[in-house]
């Protein structure tokens, strides 16, 4: 079993719907959760971090986290062709450090 | 402010050759990532310093590669012999101690014919 699972996608929405990305890990012990964007051939981008259990909000960027579930996902309101890229689902070491682990994270594609 | 930089953005080499990447942290980022992304691979990590120290080296995945953090600025990875498995997109990140948020740099790909 994979750390970080995510579905590989693509996943295709029309401009303007929501878009949502899952993600599940496997350490309970967990702690920090992020989410990077990355455009094909350039570097992750975070938009986002989680980490308390609930939703973080962050203009169309919506993070929700379910430790007991170990799940994350990311919604994505208002979907703009400008958000076609590469979702990656990390988590931070459990144990106190910055080591993150990422999943293999879910293309997304906005179809205008 | 500058953000984390990498050098070269590009580096083609022999099998057997060495190369020897740089990563520039942003100021004031005590703790500096080196992450490696092979080919059809998630992002994997390969160790972490915080200031000149090494903190976690267990993703390096052999004595080929060696980091540097001299003065706790920049960092040099170098490999040494390079292999083609080596090939890939090497990352440097960089973050304040305190909290967990990386900012990543562009990367350097590296090929290895």
């Amino acid at each position: 079993q994979k750390e970080v699972e995510q579905n590989s996608g693509p996943l295709s929405v029309p401009e303007g719907a929501i878009a949502s990305l899952n993600c599940t890990y496997s350490d309970r012990g967990s702690q920090s959760f992020f989410w990077y964007r990355q455009y094909s051939g350039k570097s992750p981008e975070l938009i986002m971090s989680i980490y308390s259990n609930g939703d973080k909000e962050d203009g169309r960027f919506t993070a929700q986290l379910n430790k007991a579930s170990q799940y994350v996902s990311l919604l994505i309101r208002d979907s703009q062709p400008s958000d076609s890229a590469t979702y990656l689902c990390a988590r931070g070491n459990s144990g106190g450090y910055q080591k993150v682990t990422f999943g293999t994270g879910t293309k997304l594609q906005v179809i205008p | 402010e500058a953000g984390v930089t990498q050098f070269p953005s590009h580096s083609v080499i022999e099998k057997g050759q060495t190369v020897t990447l740089r990563c520039d942290p942003i100021s004031g980022h005590d703790n500096l990532y080196w992450y490696r992304r092979v080919m059809g691979k998630e992002i994997k990590f390969l160790l972490h310093f915080v200031k000149e120290s090494k903190q976690d080296e267990s993703g390096m995945p052999n004595n080929r590669f060696l980091a540097e953090r001299t003065g706790g600025t920049y960092s040099t990875l170098k490999v040494q012999p390079a292999e083609l498995e080596d090939s890939g997109v090497y990352f440097c990140a960089s973050s304040q101690l305190i909290t967990g948020e990386q900012f990543f740099g562009p990367g350097t790909r590296l090929t290895v014919l």
